[in-house]
């Protein structure tokens, strides 16, 4: 079957990094994206990582392992902003987007 | 340039009845598909559009069916709703396979008590 694995919420402190990992087992494999959920809307696209390694774009970086089946969203410099779900999404050999539940991040003061 | 837009906001039903729930997707993308996104949970897909056919369906009952018109717009009708319907329905659209780039609309809230 078909499973993503993140955990379920995280905390952290604004100005600090944040490491949100997320497993994922699929059949076939076209890539991973993490999208932004603010509470009441639209995930907002973030990353996405097709080849190993670590892409960095400003405060936001992703990791992809394949071998793994692992990946990580890297926040830097946290804003209060940034208080929202994140999700992982890998795509399956049908171009499907296969989403986990999510990680609710709460940005503290 | 408009993204994709989504009506109505939010809708409120009863058990039995039926909703049409409709996307207009971003100008240039030929392809639209459905999401059912329950509180707290991921988005689940339902199915995907392209040149007015469903292309790809996920685990969804044949309530749930749909349609794409020849201008790319679509709509999402769900028969005998049940209370477990109620959820965000999210409209994504996107070029044919090039999910990567795809975008989402802001939602329909659908209450069905």
């Amino acid at each position: 079957g078909q499973n993503i694995d993140q955990p379920t919420e995280m905390t952290a402190t604004e100005g600090a990094i944040v490491q949100i990992n997320c497993t994922y087992q699929t059949s076939g494999f076209n890539g991973l994206f993490w999208y932004q959920q603010h509470a009441g809307e639209a995930p907002t696209f973030l990353s996405y990582n097709v080849l190993d390694g670590l892409e960095e774009k400003g405060r936001f970086s992703s990791f992809l392992s394949r071998s793994k089946g692992y990946s990580y969203l890297l926040l830097k410099e946290l804003q209060m902003k940034d208080s929202a779900s994140y999700l992982c999404a890998p795509m399956d050999s049908n171009y499907q987007l296969i989403w986990g539940a999510g990680t609710k991040l709460i940005i503290k003061p | 340039d408009a993204g994709v837009t989504q009506s109505p906001t939010h809708l409120i039903k009863t058990r039995g009845q039926q909703v049409t729930l409709r996307c207009s997707p971003k100008s240039g993308h030929d392809t639209v598909s459905w999401y059912q996104q329950a509180l707290g949970q991921g988005p689940q897909f339902i199915f995907q559009y392209y040149e007015e056919e469903e292309r790809q369906r996920g685990n969804f009952p044949d309530r749930f069916s749909g349609h794409q018109f020849p201008n790319y717009s679509s709509e999402l009708n769900v028969n005998a709703l049940l209370l477990g319907d109620s959820a965000l329905y999210l409209c994504a659209s996107s070029f044919f396979l090039r999910v990567n780039e795809q975008f989402f609309g802001p939602g329909t809230r659908l209450t069905v008590l």
